[in-house]
């Protein structure tokens, strides 16, 4: 069975404050994805990065950074310098390359202060 | 390019009646999942279509079905509506040569209130 724990319920930051949201899964699977998505109050689910199990490479897209470590089954997702804009609901999702849906965490609301 | 488009956007209706939600892909796209989001949860798989079948289904009962028409618009049906089925619906669409990789896009969503 597959699984993603979110255990940040909720973090609060003042704006230009960097902030990490933890996202930790389970899967038997040997090749997986991992996404992170955000919800903004409007409700549409917004797509921010995607890795695959075979590519450990760390990136910074912009504020965007994220660290993959399959050794620890963790997929954190940083914002750095972060805004008022960021206030959402962020969710980290597993996906099996095999399969066709995605396993969400329960999210982790993120409100930042000006 | 129009992105992934849900109708109504709001809907309320009383236990035991049935409801239909519809969605359209975006533009391009040939395969459609449908979501069911409680109230300060994560969204749950209910089920994807793809050429107009089922590929694939998550833990719901038979109350909840679907199907995709020829131009790849979705429905989403669920019948003798419970209290619990109160939640936000999802849709999201994804190209299916993409496979795994393909990152899936959401609709904005129809908050379902059952009464």
């Amino acid at each position: 069975a597959q699984k993603v724990t979110q255990a940040q319920t909720e973090i609060s930051v003042v704006e230009k404050e960097d902030v990490t949201l933890d996202c930790v899964y389970e899967t038997r699977d040997t090749t997986y994805y991992l996404f992170w998505y955000k919800q903004p109050p409007s409700g549409e689910l917004v797509f921010l990065i995607r890795r695959n199990s075979f590519d450990e490479q760390n990136e910074i897209s912009g504020r965007y950074s994220w660290n993959f470590q399959k050794s620890t089954s963790s997929f954190n997702f940083t914002i750095t310098a972060s805004q008022v804009v960021d206030s959402a609901v962020y969710f980290c999702a597993l996906k099996s390359m095999k399969g066709n849906k995605l396993v969400f965490g329960a999210g982790t609301i993120l409100r930042v202060k000006s | 390019d129009a992105g992934v488009t849900q109708s109504p956007t709001h809907l309320i209706k009383t236990r035991g009646q049935q409801v239909t939600l519809r969605c359209s892909p975006k533009s391009g796209h040939d395969t459609v999942s449908w979501y069911q989001q409680a109230l300060g949860q994560g969204p749950q798989f209910i089920f994807q279509y793809y050429e107009e079948e089922e590929r694939q289904r998550g833990n719901f009962p038979d109350r909840f079905s679907g199907h995709q028409f020829p131009n790849y618009s979705s429905e989403l049906n669920v019948n003798a509506l419970l209290l619990g089925d109160s939640a936000l619906y999802l849709c999201a669409s994804s190209l299916v040569s993409t496979g795994g990789a393909g990152e899936q896009y959401f609709g904005p969503g129809t908050r379902l209130t059952v009464t």
